[in-house]
């Protein structure tokens, strides 16, 4: 079956460090990337859409400015978290479905935890 | 815009017994999907069944089987036989149809417990 894998599964960074975390599609061609952001006891809220080859759309709200995302391959979207604060951090998890399939589930990454201390 | 609505923050179950996980949802739209996801401690998310707008028939999958009403809106899961591997956060979702782009809107979650 399709999977997604995204690293790292969990980081800890420093304050006004930045963090980057990749989404492969390990055995499809994934065109569209969508990242979502879960806070404990919360629902996922899309954060953003990632396209292959062009800007990514960002949910009113969401910094594009601070959460950078590049999607340069069919398999592969990165959410690249700038100057990180203690506030950002949560669960951030990825998901596609194969090209073409647009009516298939998604498939989701296992997330990655991200600590800013 | 659409919205998924979970009313059950926290629900409860015996062991084998069976439960309802309620969700209603609104859109303008006649073409759509309907989902439920589970999410265990793991935090990983795992389709538990999808059902189409188009299809009158209420989706089945093993243990699980939904209860579609698309005039009310309202897409409720059921759990029969509940086992302990069922304790999870439940979210309904919603997409609709066609379109590379189409969002996946999630409801709030309902935490299921099982109760052995």
């Amino acid at each position: 079956g399709a999977v997604v894998s995204q690293h790292p599964s969990w980081v800890i960074c420093k304050s006004g460090t930045s963090v980057k975390i990749e989404c492969r599609s390990l055995d499809f061609q994934a065109t569209t990337m969508f990242w979502y952001r879960q806070f404990p006891k919360q629902s996922l809220m899309l954060m953003a859409t990632s396209n292959e080859g062009s800007k990514a759309t960002y949910e009113q709200g969401v910094e594009k400015d601070k959460f950078l995302i590049n999607h340069a391959s069919l398999t592969l979207s990165t959410l690249t978290v700038t100057s990180a604060h203690p506030e950002d951090s949560s669960f951030y998890i990825c998901s596609a479905f194969l090209s073409g399939a647009y009516n298939s589930p998604l498939h989701f990454g296992n997330g990655t935890r991200l600590t800013v201390t | 815009a659409q919205t998924v609505t979970q009313s059950q923050p926290e629900m409860s179950v015996q062991e084998a017994e069976t439960v309802t996980l309620s969700c209603t949802y609104d859109t303008s739209e006649s073409d759509y999907y309907l989902f439920w996801y589970k999410q265990p401690p793991s935090r990983q998310m795992i389709l538990v069944i999808r059902q189409e707008a188009y299809k009158q028939q209420n989706a089945t999958e093993n243990r699980f089987s939904v209860n579609f009403q698309k005039a009310a809106k309202s897409f409720s899961l059921k759990i029969s036989d509940s086992q302990l591997g069922d304790a999870a956060m439940y979210f309904c979702a919603y997409r609709n149809y066609g379109g590379a782009t189409n969002k996946l809107i999630f409801g709030t979650g309902t935490l299921l417990a099982v109760q052995p």
